[in-house]
């Protein structure tokens, strides 16, 4: 049974450009989310979380979402540049469990010239 | 180090040959996790180490998987009699253990078994 969905395997999206890399979750426990970005043949890579008494979370170009009542977070990228071209993948976890990570199936972002 | 460094990188086992995956992680790091991460899909919890103490290993997927962190830095991943199913990339991550605080990944090794 998957807790943290990905529907979206892949999105392309024009440089300069907004992406928008969406997330759902059923496990109404979870309390903390985070967004990984992952190269090929590299480990995961933290971008941007959020505590579930926040509804948003800015870093950068980077903002994070989060709609309780959906169960529903979703990732922004503005502008989109060729470098953030990698898979991303959305995590979910409860507080007291350090970091032990439940993933999407993650969504493959193309952001082309 | 300055991240988490697993090794080997790749490992190709023959099927019924036993493997060890090696991490390394952050110094002063806490705590320590194992993930998989099968073709096309996300990194999957395997395991977790507070120091030494294996605190949680609800999704190692048989007794063939054991992991070990005996001095509370290093840890081991072995898996006994590999299957063709084992075939994966295994992750392992490491974080200072407070609550929402993130992992850090190192680059995984890939586990072929043919």
């Amino acid at each position: 049974d998957q807790q943290v969905k990905q529907n979206s395997p892949s999105l392309s999206v024009q440089e300069g450009r907004i992406s928008i890399l969406n997330c759902d979750y059923t496990n109404s426990m979870f309390d903390y989310f985070l967004w990984y970005k992952k190269y090929p043949a590299e480990g995961p890579t933290f971008l941007i979380s959020i505590s579930s008494i926040k509804d948003k979370n800015e870093d950068g170009r980077f903002t994070v979402f989060l709609n309780k009542s959906a169960k529903h977070l979703s990732l922004h990228i503005v502008p989109s540049q060729p470098g953030d071209s990698a898979v991303y993948f959305c995590a979910a976890s409860f507080t007291g469990t350090a970091s032990k990570l439940t993933f999407g199936t993650g969504t493959r972002l193309q952001v082309t010239l | 180090g300055a991240g988490v460094s697993q090794s080997p990188r790749y490992k190709v086992a023959k099927r019924g040959q036993d493997v060890a995956l090696r991490c390394d992680p952050i110094s002063g790091h806490v705590s320590l996790f194992w993930y998989q991460q099968a073709l096309g899909q996300g990194p999957e919890f395997l395991t977790y180490f507070q120091n030494e103490a294996q605190l949680d290993k609800s999704g190692l997927p048989s007794d063939r998987f054991f992991a070990e962190r005996p001095e509370g830095s290093v840890s081991t991943l072995k898996i006994q009699r590999t299957q063709q199913e084992d075939s994966a990339v295994y992750l392992c991550a490491s974080s200072l253990g407070q609550a929402n605080t993130e992992a850090f990944f190192g680059q995984g090794t890939r586990l072929t078994v043919v």
